[in-house]
């Protein structure tokens, strides 16, 4: 069966740095551009960063370039997203999704791992 | 910046239509897709390229997509159906996805 699992989330203070996981399994990892999507507490989904199938292209949501890195390890089939500087407005549920093309739909998701962010 | 207008919500009694719409300029032009989204859980994926839809997905749910405004249809509403839905697009121009801002349909 085809899965997405995210890890790592939990309580950190702001400025503090974290990382989560997304470990894939049941496809084949190097053939999909996979996301990460957040989901503040009662609020809608926003797009976060994107990493390509080979890993050559990142891109990020404006709201945390800068701060957060993409990235992915072929050998453990799993993504990170390595966040750094984090500001409590980066509270939220945190998803990775796959798409096996640009336009395509996200046809899996993880389950989510929240990360709150306060003092 | 690109924007998805939905409309925040949506109400329906049991049995009738609900139409959700996603709008943009020009939206048409883009391959745009339907999540559903219940409580507590991920997005799940209900239209996917304006009008297919994925395996283990009823034939309720349908999608169109012209000019600037998509529209996701659930016809036969049931209970099951209560949820937030939203749109998303590619945006090739910054490569950056977009959701809409999501639409929660009450089922009356």
């Amino acid at each position: 069966q085809v899965h997405l699992v995210e890890s790592g989330g939990g309580v950190v203070q702001p400025g503090r740095s974290l990382r989560l996981s997304c470990a894939a399994s049941g496809f084949t990892f190097s053939s999909y551009v996979i996301h990460w999507v957040r989901q503040a507490p009662g609020k809608g989904l926003e797009w976060v960063a994107v990493i390509s199938y080979d890993g050559t292209n990142k891109y990020y949501a404006d709201s945390v370039k800068g701060r957060f890195t993409i990235s992915r390890d072929y050998s453990k089939n799993t993504l990170y997203l390595q966040m750094n500087t984090l500001r409590s407005e980066d509270t939220a549920v945190y998803y990775c999704a796959r798409v096996l093309g640009p336009d395509d739909a996200f046809d899996i998701w993880g389950q989510g791992t929240m990360v709150t962010v306060s003092s | 910046s690109y924007v998805l207008t939905q409309p925040p919500s949506v109400s329906v009694a049991p049995g009738q239509t609900a139409t959700i719409t996603c709008g943009r300029n020009n939206i048409g032009s883009k391959s745009l897709h339907w999540y559903q989204q219940k409580p507590g859980q991920a997005p799940v994926l209900v239209v996917n390229d304006e009008s297919d839809r994925p395996s283990g997905i009823p034939e309720r749910f349908s999608g169109s997509n012209s000019g600037n405004t998509a529209t996701l249809t659930i016809s036969r509403v049931e209970a099951g159906d209560e949820a937030d839905y939203y749109c998303q697009v590619w945006d090739s121009s910054s490569d950056h996805v977009v959701f809409g801002g999501g639409t929660k349909l009450t089922v009356l």
